[in-house]
């Protein structure tokens, strides 16, 4: 069955490092990745977007990177900051626009 | 824009009883969609709604579970009757082509 994984712990680093999160999956052909962000108490908010074409893609801080061969996308912030601490979804879509989400994982910016 | 709507913010009732939630997707946005999260199931695909004709209703966990969209800018989510394990956010988020999904705030419901 697909399956798709972040690491469920929490991820802590201190103010000013690059923040890696990861996101596996298997058992999938995805057309496109998405990473959104979750607050406390709010809903996801889209980041970006990535094609299974594309081996990257930047948006300000944010950098994210696709292997579709390896089944892995990693998501980057540098310069991390205390107001980047949330819970980071990946989300797989097959091409349907209906994307099928991972649990997330918590990051811990520490000042 | 307001963005998605959703009420209420927060339902509390007793098992048994029917829950209506309920969502206003952006103006002008096509598509909506229902998702439950939980920690232990994370976002779940509930039902998905383009043009207001559900397409894939396939995550509804069961028959007690409901969802309607009579118009462009109305949706509900019908639970009846409710569980405690239907304790979870509800969330509705809505989008007009593309990929990039605008979510609402969420419903936490409690059924005790």
């Amino acid at each position: 069955s697909q399956k798709i994984e972040q690491n469920s712990e929490a991820l802590n680093i201190q103010e000013g490092k690059t923040a890696t999160l990861t996101c596996n999956y298997t058992n999938y052909s995805p057309a496109y990745l998405q990473w959104y962000r979750q607050d406390p108490g709010r809903g996801p908010v889209f980041l970006l977007l990535i094609r299974e074409n594309e081996k990257e893609k930047r948006k300000e801080r944010l950098k994210v990177t696709f292997d579709t061969t390896l089944k892995q996308s990693l998501f980057h912030i540098t310069a991390s900051q205390p107001a980047d601490s949330a819970t980071y979804l990946c989300a797989l879509d097959g091409g349907s626009y209906i994307p099928t989400f991972g649990r997330g994982t918590s990051l811990i910016v520490h000042p | 824009d307001a963005g998605v709507i959703q009420s209420p913010r927060h339902e509390v009732t007793e098992m048994g009883q029917e829950v209506t939630l309920r969502c206003k997707p952006i103006s002008g946005h096509n598509s909506l969609f229902w998702y439950r999260q939980t920690m232990m199931r994370g976002l779940e695909l509930l039902i998905y709604f383009n043009n207001n004709v559900p397409i894939d209703d396939s995550g509804m966990p069961e028959d007690r579970f409901s969802a309607k969209m009579p118009n462009a800018s109305f949706s509900t989510l019908k639970i009846q009757p409710s569980e405690p394990r239907d304790s979870a956010v509800y969330f509705c988020a809505s989008l007009l082509g593309g990929n990039e999904q605008f979510f609402g705030p969420g419903t936490r419901l409690t059924v005790l």
